[in-house]
């Protein structure tokens, strides 16, 4: 089955400074990779996704970008606030499946003012 | 839009008891809902998906008999956890996929929180 390792656990950063978030995939099946943020106590939040069709997203300070062929995908959060400090989740979809996601182990981001 | 509901948010039971978790679509149609157990500082590990009007579909390792799960309309998937012990005390989130617009996109419940003594 689909595998998605996510790295790194936590992140530290400075307020301004770019963070990057990576994860890989096993299924080469998969076509659909969002990713979601958890604030503490809160239900997580999709902030972007990228479909297979693409190689990069862009949304405001937030980007993904996608290596098919390497099977890896990446978050980038350029000048970080200390609102973005939250726990992120990457996540694929197995076989291609439209109705089923499994998300990676999740990186604590911490942005310190 | 795209609103899911989950209800309670936290909750305490004796052990051997049985917890009802609701997840409702509150401005949107869910052909089909998520479950998600949530343990502290990890991952969202899938559970079951239930799709309205027909049995859920567990994953491996989840037993079917201990969350039991009901889709019985378009808006609500209940989660029932059936004689409750300590080990199953966990974080457990709903999330829902819409029958519009991008058909990948899941969208979560608040989470509850079930402590069980």
């Amino acid at each position: 089955g689909e595998n998605v390792e996510q790295h790194p656990s936590t992140l530290s950063v400075q307020e301004g400074d770019s963070a990057v978030i990576k994860c890989t995939y096993s299924d080469s099946a998969s076509n659909y990779f969002p990713w979601y943020k958890q604030e503490l106590g809160k239900r997580p939040q999709l902030i972007i996704d990228i479909r297979s069709n693409v190689g990069e997203k862009k949304d405001q300070r937030i980007a993904v970008t996608l290596n098919k062929t390497a099977k890896h995908f990446s978050l980038h959060i350029t000048e970080t606030q200390p609102e973005d400090s939250a726990v992120y989740f990457c996540a694929a979809n197995p076989r291609g499946a439209t109705n089923k996601l499994i998300f990676g182990t999740g990186t604590l981001l911490a942005v310190q003012p | 839009g795209a609103v899911v509901s989950q209800h309670p948010s936290w909750v305490i039971c004796k052990s051997g008891t049985s917890v009802k978790i609701e997840c409702r679509s509150l401005d949107f149609q869910a052909t089909t809902m998520f479950w998600y157990r949530q343990f502290p500082k990890q991952s969202l590990m899938l559970m079951a998906t239930s799709n309205e009007g027909s049995k859920a579909t567990y994953e491996q390792g989840v037993e079917k008999d201990k969350f039991l799960i009901n889709h019985a309309s378009l808006t609500l998937s209940t989660l029932t956890v059936t004689s409750a012990h300590p080990e199953d005390s966990s974080f457990y989130i709903c999330s829902a996929r819409g029958d519009r617009g991008p058909r990948n996109i899941q969208y979560f419940g608040a989470g509850t929180r079930l402590s069980v003594l």
